[in-house]
């Protein structure tokens, strides 16, 4: 199993549509996850934290499930520029780097 | 505060050319990153550093090397470049303190590499 496993889509959905992207991760001693944005030949950006509670900024909402090791973004009336790849993040085993997964494209059309 | 710097920004290499891709960072982080990123793949460890003078192997270590001589710079070595190596590689840098969460990357905005 990998680390970090994401659906590498690409979801394509018209404006205003929500839109949910699922992550699992295998390393249950993970204590820390994180949704970046990577849009095209451009570095990766942090997008949110994901915590256990469960939090939100903005339109987006980010999930923890620890016991079934799953991690969820969801986006709302989806925007033309939230067109990019989302990268699915967890700390290794060591506690020292981030894992990523090979990401989820989104493709927003008017 | 410029973040994380990365030159070059583009670079072609003959096979068997060595080179070393710089990285600096100006917020006092302490943890520093080295990833390469294919086509289509996520990101891949290479190596990283704690803290000047420390440095350990990632997921991809082979054919690269690495040294941490200041808490600012660190540089990645290619030596014997091969096509293999044809990428594109991040720098990151995060401020990690013991028992406290882990904040996330600050990432360079990437050298592309090509060897030929």
């Amino acid at each position: 199993r990998k680390e970090v496993e994401q659906d590498p889509g690409p979801f394509n959905v018209p404006e205003g549509a929500t839109v949910a992207f699922n992550c699992t991760y295998s390393n249950s001693a993970s204590q820390s996850f994180f949704w970046y944005r990577q849009d095209c030949r451009k570095e990766p950006k942090l997008l949110m934290s994901v915590y256990s509670s469960g939090n939100e900024d903005g339109r987006f909402t980010a999930q923890l499930n620890r016991a079934s090791q799953y991690i969820s973004l969801l986006i709302r009336d989806s925007k033309l520029s939230d067109s990019a790849t989302y990268l699915c993040v967890a700390v290794n085993q060591a506690g020292t780097a981030l894992i990523f997964g090979k990401g989820t494209t989104l493709s927003v059309s008017s | 505060n410029a973040g994380v710097t990365q030159t070059p920004k583009f670079r072609i290499l003959k096979i068997g050319q060595s080179m070393t891709l710089q990285c600096a960072q100006d917020m006092n982080h302490n943890y520093m990153y080295w990833y390469r990123q294919d086509p289509g793949m996520g990101l891949k460890l290479i190596y990283y550093s704690v803290g000047a003078g420390i440095t350990d192997k990632g997921e991809v270590p082979n054919g690269y090397n690495v040294s941490r001589s200041t808490t600012e710079d660190f540089p990645l070595r290619l030596e014997l470049a091969a096509p293999s190596q044809t990428s594109v590689y991040f720098c990151a840098s995060s401020i990690v303190v013991s028992d406290s969460p882990n904040y996330g990357y600050t990432f360079g905005s990437g050298t592309r590499l090509t060897v030929v």
